[in-house]
């Protein structure tokens, strides 16, 4: 089955604690991407990947790294953590960029930061 | 960077009725507007697309249209039901086709 995971799906953690939440798809697609979704502002894009190797900003990437050493993994790390960035996260994959490729969401990881 | 507004934030109808959901964009280069619908704790999911080079594009009750003078693009959901209610998102691709910004959401609750 095509499909985006994200693991964990949940995650409770302190200021401080380095942190990565996982992100796999297995359609082969070149380009990945992760959001972050709060009440009232949407999603707003942290990091996105065009292929291996070829990372860049989103709009909100402060406090956030990734990395993408495989066409089908793209892990978002969180070096320390803070409570700002409990959020609901989301990572998402489609074929060849945003030029009219259907994105395809994975489930989400809800994380809260105390 | 690309600015995207939708509105309104909120949006009842009674079923059976239409709903109409509005946003602006800002970067005259975007060229892709998709709508994303998530329901209650799922993740988005595409219902409909248009890129800059059509007006309209329809999908069974689903609508939507670009105005590329103005800058805006609307969702048109017809004969609505139940199913409907969920938080619809418009976006707009950047110039570079890279980077996706979405509207805030809009809440369509269809009352039975």
């Amino acid at each position: 089955e095509a499909q985006v995971t994200q693991n964990p799906r949940y995650l409770i953690t302190v200021t401080g604690k380095k942190l990565t939440v996982t992100c796999s798809q297995n359609m082969n697609h070149e380009y990945m991407s992760w959001y972050r979704q709060d009440p009232g502002l949407g999603l707003r894009q942290i990091y996105y990947s065009m292929n291996v190797e070829v990372t860049d900003k989103g709009d909100v990437p402060e406090g956030y790294k990734v990395s993408r050493k495989e066409k089908r993994n793209f892990p978002l790390i969180l070096e320390s953590p803070s409570p700002n960035q409990t959020s609901l996260y989301f990572c998402a994959s489609s074929l060849l960029g945003l030029a009219g490729y259907e994105q395809y969401f994975g489930p989400g990881t809800r994380l809260t930061v105390t | 960077g690309e600015n995207v507004e939708q509105h309104p934030s909120t949006l009842s109808v009674q079923e059976g009725d239409s709903a109409v959901i509005k946003c602006t964009y800002s970067d005259s280069a975007s060229n892709y507007f998709p709508w994303y619908k998530q329901e209650l704790g799922k993740r988005p999911q595409l219902i409909i697309d248009i890129r800059s080079n059509v007006g309209e594009k329809k999908d069974q009750r689903i609508a939507v249209t670009l105005n590329k003078t103005a800058k805006h693009f609307s969702l048109h959901i017809t004969e609505t039901q139940p199913e409907d209610s969920a938080v619809y998102f418009c976006a707009a691709n950047s110039g570079s086709a890279r980077q996706l910004t979405f509207g805030s959401g809009t809440q369509l609750t269809v009352l039975p």
